[in-house]
């Protein structure tokens, strides 16, 4: 059972648009919320990471919401640059522990110049 | 680029072998975990390792194995190969304290296929 669902699988924006991608989890114990960067033959790379005391966490282009009581959270790329093409993987983690993941199954984008 | 690295970057394994993969972690953290990534999927926990001992297991056959040595450094062992077991291996180092951690970096991975 996947404790952590993404969606879309894939997603093509044009450049200077709006990218978003959304994951449900089902555990009321995770407690901290990473979205990954993944680049082929790259390890995944920390993009931003938000905790449930907050709705919103806003760095620089990116912007994770969070609702807790829909157990949903989404990520939005502003501006979309071919540069941001990549995968993008959802996270979720309870306690302290930031290096015991469990994963969404990762977005695909494609952003058009 | 992360200080963490992982070797070797490819390997080509017959089903029944075993092998070793390799994880340097960055100076000054204390524990690894495990992830394996099959294609077009999200890493999938195996197991992590804290100051040497290991500390947590995800769903995964104890064929499956680790080490973390004194320097932090860890291996992930595999036995008795599986064609399954054909994925990108990635290993993310981090460190944790009694009441804070940092954000977990991850090597660029181990290529394994399994034939």
């Amino acid at each position: 059972q996947q404790q952590v669902k993404q969606s879309p699988q894939s997603l093509i924006v044009q450049k200077g648009g709006i990218s978003i991608i959304n994951c449900a989890y089902e555990n009321t114990a995770f407690d901290y919320f990473p979205w990954y960067q993944q680049f082929p033959g790259k390890g995944p790379a920390l993009l931003i990471a938000i905790r449930p005391d907050v709705s919103e966490k806003k760095e620089g282009r990116f912007t994770i919401s969070f609702n807790k009581s829909a157990k949903q959270f989404s990520l939005h790329i502003m501006d979309s640059q071919p540069g941001d093409s990549a995968t993008y993987f959802c996270a979720a983690s309870t306690g302290n522990n930031f290096n015991k993941f469990y994963f969404g199954s990762g977005t695909k984008l494609n952003v058009k110049p | 680029e992360t200080g963490v690295t992982q070797s070797p970057t490819h390997l080509i394994k017959t089903r029944g072998q075993q092998v070793t993969l390799r994880c340097s972690s960055q100076s000054g953290h204390n524990t690894v975990s495990w992830y394996q990534q099959a294609l077009g999927q999200g890493p999938q926990f195996i197991f992590q390792y804290y100051r040497e001992e290991e500390n947590g297991r995800g769903n995964f056959p104890p064929r499956f194995s680790g080490l973390q040595f004194p320097n932090y450094s860890s291996e992930l062992n595999v036995n008795a190969l599986e064609l399954d077991d054909s994925a990108l291996y990635l290993c993310a180092s981090s460190f944790d304290g009694l009441s804070m951690g940092t954000e977990a970096f991850f090597g660029q991975g181990t290529r394994l296929t399994v034939v």
